[in-house]
């Protein structure tokens, strides 16, 4: 059964970049032609898509967030990441990765933006 | 983009109760449409896919309908445990959330 988790400092201060890793276990990054997505709840609001990557490394991203983000896969460690540069307190939020649209979930890790 | 609009973003209702929840797509999504639950302090949980297409190990008081742009979640006998935020989200063009709809015991 594939499990996902989130690890990554907890606090970032502004104008510097967030950076997270999803760890995949119980099965292959590179197999079942999955995407694997990074998802962000600000405190108390709802789900915000950041962005997902095909094992292959095609990227999608959300619009609203793409000039900051920057997603990437590494398939011999079985691990995604995520970047977000030049971050503010708009960015604290708990973030999460998942598999595809959400078929399988992280925990979640809890990013605070603050100097 | 393709904006979700759910609704309500919040009800009432007792034990018992069918309870309703609306998800509008801007455009033709098709029947790429997904239900979640979401309890506090924890991950989202995938309850219907594909718009009506029940996951696995989720009970089948849970049932989703729908397609183009006008799709329905239902709880056919809401229960104590089915407190929660329930969020629908489109996979047709990118990703992209409805603004959920809290669900709470009258």
């Amino acid at each position: 059964q594939v499990q996902l988790q989130e690890s990554g400092p907890g606090l970032v201060k502004p104008s510097q970049t967030l950076s997270l890793t999803c760890t995949v276990s119980g099965g292959s990054i590179s197999s079942g032609g999955y995407y694997w997505s990074w998802i962000r709840q600000h405190p108390g609001k709802g789900l915000e898509w950041i962005g997902y990557i095909y094992y292959s490394g095609s990227t999608y991203y959300n619009p609203s967030l793409k000039s900051r983000v920057t997603i990437s896969v590494d398939t011999s460690k079985n691990q995604f990441s995520l970047k977000l540069s030049s971050v503010t307190a708009a960015d604290t939020a708990v973030y999460y990765c998942a598999r595809d649209h959400g078929s399988v979930w992280g925990q979640g890790t809890t990013v605070t933006v603050s100097s | 983009d393709i904006q979700m609009t759910q609704s309500p973003s919040s009800l009432s209702a007792s034990v018992g109760d069918r309870v309703t929840i609306t998800c509008q797509a801007s455009q033709d999504i098709s029947n790429y449409l997904n239900w979640y639950q979401q309890k506090p302090g924890k991950a989202p949980k995938l309850l219907i896919y594909d718009a009506s297409n029940l996951e696995t190990g989720v009970p089948s008081r849970f049932s989703g309908s729908g397609s183009g742009t006008d799709f329905t979640f239902t709880i056919s006998s809401l229960q104590p445990e089915d407190i929660a935020t329930y969020y629908c989200q489109q996979y047709d063009n990118l990703l992209s959330f409805g603004g959920g709809t809290k669900v709470e015991i009258k």
